[in-house]
């Protein structure tokens, strides 16, 4: 368990619809990543918050967006869905910028 | 854009063979890591390697980082089923994957 959280482990939803993604980062860790994983190839970064701040952006659509809250709790809210975006989307923490990432389980997400 | 290449992209092997996969980049990193993902989990780290011409050992894996810090290679010694997974490089800063080596080790 590496004590990062994601919400729902499994999601089916159809083309055009609008989908919120939660992640909860392990206990004291800052910063929180987003990444896509598409069937049998490695990750694409998304974005990364650090204390509810951006701190970086990778190859995001303009339809994906993310948020960090107070509580340090992330949500990467993906609409008009299209059925390329069908994917897992990996949450990961890390202390700082610098620290080691911890994964979570990921959210299937299948666009029918 | 700093990109990692990953190869082989598959390798299926039996029980007890070893096996090198290879991280290769044009660009130089300051350091490179090493996931293992298994089905269904999300990534695993393995190891960071720092310095060029570095080798860490974690029991089986061998991990080197190229002298010029723009390759790394992971070997394992007498593979076991429970190495099976989707192995990972990844560079500094998080952002930057490699697509990854689908490893199958049949008993």
């Amino acid at each position: 368990d590496s004590g990062v959280t994601q919400t729902p482990k499994h999601l089916i939803t159809a083309t055009g619809q609008r989908v919120t993604l939660r992640c909860s980062p392990r206990s004291g860790d800052l910063s929180v990543y987003w990444y896509q994983q598409s069937l049998d190839q490695g990750l694409q970064f998304l974005i990364q918050y650090y204390n509810g701040e951006e701190r970086a952006k990778g190859n995001i659509l303009e339809r994906f967006s993310a948020q960090q809250f107070p509580d340090l709790h992330s949500e990467l809210n993906l609409s008009s869905l299209e059925l390329g975006d069908s994917a897992l989307y990996f949450c990961a923490s890390s202390v700082d910028a610098a620290g080691e990432l911890f994964f979570g389980e990921g959210s299937r997400l299948t666009v029918l | 854009t700093q990109l990692l290449e990953q190869s082989p992209q598959f390798l299926s092997i039996q029980e007890g063979e070893n096996l090198t996969v290879y991280c290769n980049s044009s660009s130089v990193f300051s350091s490179l890591q090493w996931y293992r993902q298994e089905p269904g989990e999300g990534p695993v780290l393995l190891v960071t390697v720092v310095t060029g011409g570095e080798v860490k050992k974690l029991k089986r894996l061998t991990f080197q980082f190229g002298d010029a810090r723009k390759d790394s290679s992971l070997h394992i010694t007498a593979a076991q089923p429970g190495d099976t997974g989707l192995y990972l490089c990844a560079g500094e800063g998080k952002s930057t994957f490699g697509d990854g080596t689908t490893l199958t080790v049949k008993p």
